[in-house]
């Protein structure tokens, strides 16, 4: 079955700092990709997502890349700011539209 | 007006037990899904249903079972709880299968 890899699994920043997490995928026929938000003891919250159509996709602070060559994408928080932190989640949509979720990046950042 | 919607918020019962969780949306969309969630924060797709197909993930028991009374509803029916089913159980919700998911507030289920 289709599989997502995510890293890091962890990863703590300084405010101000940028902050990149990265995915792999399997299935080639993969198109589309979201990536959420999960605070501690809430609801998984759409974020950003990009379908295969195009390469890059940003909103405000934050943006995803896609290369479908390589099967990965990646998510880029700038100016990290205290409240980013909270677990986050790559996912892709496969051939039999089903959501496969990577095992997520628990980001902190540090005032 | 909460979009997706699951009660209840917490369940607490014994091994061996049958229980339901119940999910309603208000988004008027077409597809709902149910996600378990373990305690290592693992997202995984147990079933994906419109009013035209099931999808099951062929990993879950038979002893869960998705029902819809209709669109706006899809109830999760476990039966002969085990102490692994505990988990928070999420709902999900999108316009079309290859639409954006909304989730639900998640239930909490401790198996005793």
């Amino acid at each position: 079955g289709e599989n997502v890899e995510q890293h890091p699994s962890t990863l703590s920043v300084q405010e101000g700092d940028s902050a990149v997490i990265k995915c792999t995928y399997s299935d080639s026929a993969s198109n589309y990709f979201p990536w959420y938000k999960q605070e501690l003891g809430k609801r998984p919250q759409l974020i950003i997502d990009i379908r295969s159509n195009v390469g890059e996709k940003k909103d405000q602070r934050i943006a995803v890349t896609l290369n479908k060559t390589a099967k990965h994408f990646s998510l880029h928080i700038t100016e990290t700011q205290p409240e980013d932190s909270a677990v986050y989640f790559c996912a892709d949509l496969n051939a039999g539209n089903m959501l496969t979720f990577g095992g997520g990046t628990r980001l902190m950042v540090k005032p | 007006d909460t979009a997706v919607s699951q009660t209840p918020k917490y369940l607490v019962t014994q091994m061996g037990n049958d229980k339901s969780i119940k999910c309603e949306q208000n988004l008027g969309h077409d597809t709902m899904y149910w996600y378990k969630q373990d305690s290592k924060k693992f997202l995984k797709i147990m079933f994906s249903y419109n009013n035209k197909e099931l999808i099951i993930n062929e990993t879950v028991p038979n002893r869960f079972s998705p029902k819809s009374p209709d669109k706006a509803h899809l109830n999760l029916h476990i039966n002969s709880l085990e102490l692994g089913d505990s988990a928070v159980y999420f709902c999900a919700s999108s316009h079309s299968s290859a639409d954006t998911q909304y989730f639900g507030p998640g239930t909490r289920l401790t198996v005793l």
